[in-house]
């Protein structure tokens, strides 16, 4: 059972661009949570989607950030307009049916805006 | 919005050395209390996790001291080893659910052989 897969595991885009991450979540998970980590900090919650449902987006700024989870395929968080301020590796976790077990978390993507 | 307060920022130890790090929250209506370890380049990995109905928890060299009433959690490492040089987190979740969790900042252990 392959874990949480999430590509590209770099990405360098310029300011104005888009950025697109996609979290492959474990076999039969259906939670999916996204969390951004700056330099020297903790991890923030970003927000929380079940397949074909946002269910908890307190953590995304207002604007540029979006989340979806489709019915099939990864999970993608987009990020509209890139400014260097959004540089920090964001991971995603997943966990299975219920939210009461234990997430297990991806290998990050960085994301570097030049 | 859950607040969790990690000290110190950095530990160095020889190895065989027990770091403890501290961990420091707010609101006292959530059950669940982890430790993640990182490595550099990688993801966090759930290490131990404890709820409050008890006041230590070991697994394996990774033990858990839990104080309610000070609403502070500790994460000691016994025979601490080179290998476990990584960034310990710690977490409490935010509301509601146990996986939407609010990080420290983090400490950065370093085991010298």
């Amino acid at each position: 059972n392959a874990g949480v897969m999430q590509n590209p595991r770099h990405l360098v885009r310029r300011r104005g661009q888009e950025a697109r991450l996609r979290c492959s979540p474990m076999k039969g998970h259906s939670h999916v949570y996204w969390y951004r980590q700056l330099p020297e900090e903790g991890l923030k919650f970003m927000v929380y989607l079940q397949k074909e449902n946002i269910i908890d987006e307190s953590g995304m700024p207002k604007e540029r950030f979006s989340a979806e989870f489709p019915k099939e395929g990864p999970s993608i968080l987009r990020i509209q307009q890139v400014v260097r301020g959004d540089s920090a590796a964001y991971f995603c976790a997943s966990s299975p049916l219920t939210e009461a077990t234990e997430a297990f978390f991806g290998q990050g993507t960085r994301l570097t805006v030049v | 919005q859950q607040q969790v307060k990690q000290s110190p920022q950095s530990l160095i130890v020889q190895k065989g050395g027990i770091p403890i790090i501290n961990c420091a929250y707010e609101n006292t209506a959530f059950d669940y209390f982890p430790w993640y370890q990182q490595f550099p380049g990688k993801g966090p990995a759930l290490l131990i996790a404890i709820r409050p109905d008890v006041s230590e928890k070991k697994e394996g060299r990774f033990t858990i001291s839990f104080n309610k009433s000070a609403k502070q959690f500790s994460l000691h490492i016994m025979d601490s080893q080179p290998g476990d040089s990584a960034t310990y987190f710690c977490a409490a979740p935010r509301p509601y659910g146990n996986n939407r969790l609010a990080f420290g900042k983090g400490n950065q252990v370093v085991v010298i052989p």
